[in-house]
């Protein structure tokens, strides 16, 4: 079964630094989300993406995160300059077109030192 | 906007035993519903979910869940269960949203999770 893959599983990174969590959705998906999970709380949505474009994003997603699709397969989220608080497990997930649930990747495990 | 609570954040049980999650919800428009589980070090896996139709839905691994317009509910249920079931149990919430590629499902809004543990 197509899966949705993220790279890498675990990144340590220093406050300040900018980092990219990579994601490959599954082929033939139109629609593509990042969530993340801080440790002991609820998984919070932050944005999602169609048509090159976001569609949505919540109160999270601010002028130090950015979505982009680099090319016709993967699907990235940057944070510009990295603070404590973003420690957390970033999920990548995509839906085919239409009223399909959403599939998830194995996470990406942010740690800010 | 939506949300999702999950009444127990832990729920032990011994192996073959009937187990019930609890997941309720509130909206002011009409909700689609799912489950996901988290097994260790793995990604959310989709279990089931309710989208219309038969207010009793079925999933994976034996899984059920009802849907209960009235309680604003959606409880997973599994007759007897495994020592393999154990892991993380997430209810999410999504609403229809409309834009230029047409109707699509929004974002999920997920509750806590709760902890199933199966002991021998």
């Amino acid at each position: 079964e197509p899966e949705v893959t993220q790279t890498p599983s675990h990144q340590v990174t220093q406050m300040g630094q900018e980092v990219i969590l990579r994601c490959v959705p599954i082929s033939n998906h139109l629609y593509f989300y990042w969530y993340r999970q801080i440790l002991g709380q609820k998984v919070e949505f932050l944005v999602s993406f169609y048509n090159n474009e976001i569609s949505e994003k919540s109160e999270i997603f601010d002028d130090q995160f950015s979505v982009e699709r680099p090319d016709g397969s993967n699907f990235t989220l940057k944070i510009r300059s990295t603070k404590l608080e973003d420690s957390a497990m970033y999920f990548c997930a995509s839906s085919v077109w239409g009223r399909q649930p959403q599939h998830f990747g194995d996470g990406t495990r942010l740690s800010i030192l | 906007a939506q949300s999702v609570t999950q009444l127990d954040s832990q729920v032990p049980v011994f192996e073959e035993a009937p187990v019930e999650l609890r997941c309720n919800y509130s909206s002011s428009v009409s909700v689609y519903l799912f489950w996901y589980v988290q097994y260790p070090n793995q990604g959310l896996q989709l279990l089931l979910k309710y989208l219309s139709g038969s207010t009793l839905v079925k999933g994976i691994n034996g899984f059920e869940a009802e849907f209960n317009k009235s309680q604003t509910s959606f409880h997973l249920r599994k007759p007897s269960v495994h020592i393999s079931d154990t892991a993380e149990y997430f209810c999410a919430v999504t609403i229809l949203t409309s834009n230029a590629g047409g109707t699509s499902y929004g974002k999920l809004t997920f509750g806590q999770g709760t902890i199933l543990t199966v002991h021998p």
